[in-house]
């Protein structure tokens, strides 16, 4: 069964800090995608970056960068210069490429203090 | 360029009753997926259309069904409605092909509230 593991249901940051969200998985599939998504209290789930498990290289998007290891099947989520707006639930989520299912973690409870 | 759009986005059932839930994915967007929210189960894979077709199902009872468009636009339906559906529903929409390519779009989802 392919599951993803997010250890830290809650975390907490002052603002302008960096913070770390955990992320882990487990899989045999070889191609598979991803996801870091936000859900602010408004419920949408917003796409905060992406990766694609063939490409070495860590994605970035602004403030938002994550360090993925693929043989440790880990994918973390680093958020640089932490804003108030980054209060949150964070998901961590993985696609097989042969499918279109997103298979999400528990989630992470972000406060970001001023 | 207009979002997901999921109506209603409340709603309030009685136990035993049917509900239909309505999606309009982007436009241009031709795969739209749909997942359940709950505290306890947390997120998870209802079922996924393109073009019309179903072409992934998760591990739901046949309650649960759904369907698509030619215009895209999806709707779920849950029959004989128990007390355990209440939930929060959310509508991603993509490009299509494969949705990893491009990163599923939501919605902000119906909150349902089977009583």
């Amino acid at each position: 069964a392919q599951t993803v593991t997010q250890s830290q249901p809650e975390m907490s940051v002052q603002e302008a800090e960096t913070v770390t969200l955990s992320c882990t998985y487990d899989t045999s599939e070889n191609n598979y995608y991803l996801f870091w998504y936000k859900q602010p209290p408004s419920r949408q789930m917003i796409l905060v970056i992406r990766q694609e498990a063939y490409k070495q290289q860590n994605a970035t998007e602004n403030r938002f960068s994550v360090n993925f290891q693929k043989a440790a099947k880990s994918f973390s989520l680093k958020i640089s210069d932490s804003q108030l707006g980054d209060t949150a639930m964070y998901f961590c989520a993985f696609m097989p490429t042969r499918t279109d299912k997103l298979i999400f973690g528990t989630g992470t409870r972000l406060q970001v203090f001023p | 360029k207009a979002g997901v759009t999921q109506t209603p986005r409340y709603l309030i059932k009685t136990r035993g009753q049917q509900v239909t839930l309505s999606c309009s994915p982007i436009s241009g967007h031709r795969s739209v997926s749909w997942y359940q929210q709950t505290p306890g189960q947390g997120l998870q894979f209802l079922f996924e259309y393109f073009s019309e077709t179903q072409r992934n199902k998760g591990n739901f009872p046949g309650r649960f069904s759904g369907r698509q468009f030619s215009n895209s636009r999806s709707e779920m339906n849950v029959s004989t409605l128990e007390l355990g559906d209440s939930a929060l529903y959310l509508c991603a929409s993509s490009l299509g092909g494969t949705g990893g390519v491009y990163g599923y779009t939501f919605g902000s989802g119906t909150r349902l509230t089977v009583v």
